[in-house]
């Protein structure tokens, strides 16, 4: 079983609607969890963290982390076409440096 | 500016020829790492350091090795490439907050490298 699951889509949405996101992880002792933005042919750029049970919101981006159930999602509400981009999870779990990424998810917003 | 930066950005070399792909960042960050990023594969973490002289393996390490000498350096040593490292590399570097609490990463431009 793989550690992190996203749908690899893509997932194509229309401007101005709500693109859903989502990620389950099978690291019960994970701690932290980030959504990245990568751009293609660019580097990963952090988009959100999210350390607590329940949603985390920064401006159009929300976060929501449930880990009895082992998922965490990012809704990205009022989509723009500048938000067409792979949307990596990760998890960091422990005291140390180990990060575990997902394969990301493909968003298209479609204007 | 604060920023991660990699060389060389790009990379053609052949079949057992030693290379270093270097990484510094500018921001007195303690945690480094290396990933490599593959279509289908994702992000795999190779090494991490988490501070002067303190390395660990990460997921994939086979055939890679690193060194931290210095706090702003974290270089990537390929001993003898084979095709199956050609991959886009990425550096990256996170602050020193809060322990356990996870932290986030600033990533390099990334190193494109083809071992043919």
């Amino acid at each position: 079983q793989k550690e992190v699951e996203q749908n690899s889509g893509p997932l194509s949405v229309p401007e101005g609607a709500i693109a859903s996101l989502n990620c389950t992880y099978s690291d019960r002792v994970s701690q932290s969890f980030f959504w990245y933005r990568q751009y293609s042919g660019k580097s990963p750029e952090l988009i959100m963290s999210i350390y607590s049970n329940g949603d985390k919101e920064d401006g159009r981006f929300t976060a929501q982390l449930n880990k009895a159930s082992q998922y965490v999602s990012l809704l990205i509400r009022d989509s723009q076409p500048s938000d067409s981009a792979t949307y990596l999870c990760a998890f960091h779990s422990g005291g140390y440096q180990k990060v575990t990424f997902g394969t990301g998810t493909k968003l298209q917003v479609i204007p | 500016e604060a920023q991660v930066t990699q060389n060389p950005r790009y990379l053609i070399t052949v079949t057992g020829k030693k290379l270093t792909v270097t990484c510094s960042q500018n921001m007195n960050h303690e945690y480094m790492s290396w990933y490599r990023q593959d279509p289908g594969l994702g992000l795999r973490q190779i090494y991490y350091s988490m501070n002067v002289e303190v390395t660990d393996k990460g997921d994939v390490p086979e055939g890679y090795k690193v060194s931290r000498k210095e706090k702003r350096n974290f270089p990537l040593i390929l001993e003898s490439p084979s095709p199956n490292q050609t991959s886009l590399y990425f550096c990256a570097s996170t602050p020193n907050r809060l322990r356990d609490r996870g932290y986030e990463q600033y990533f390099g431009p990334g190193t494109r490298l083809t071992v043919t």
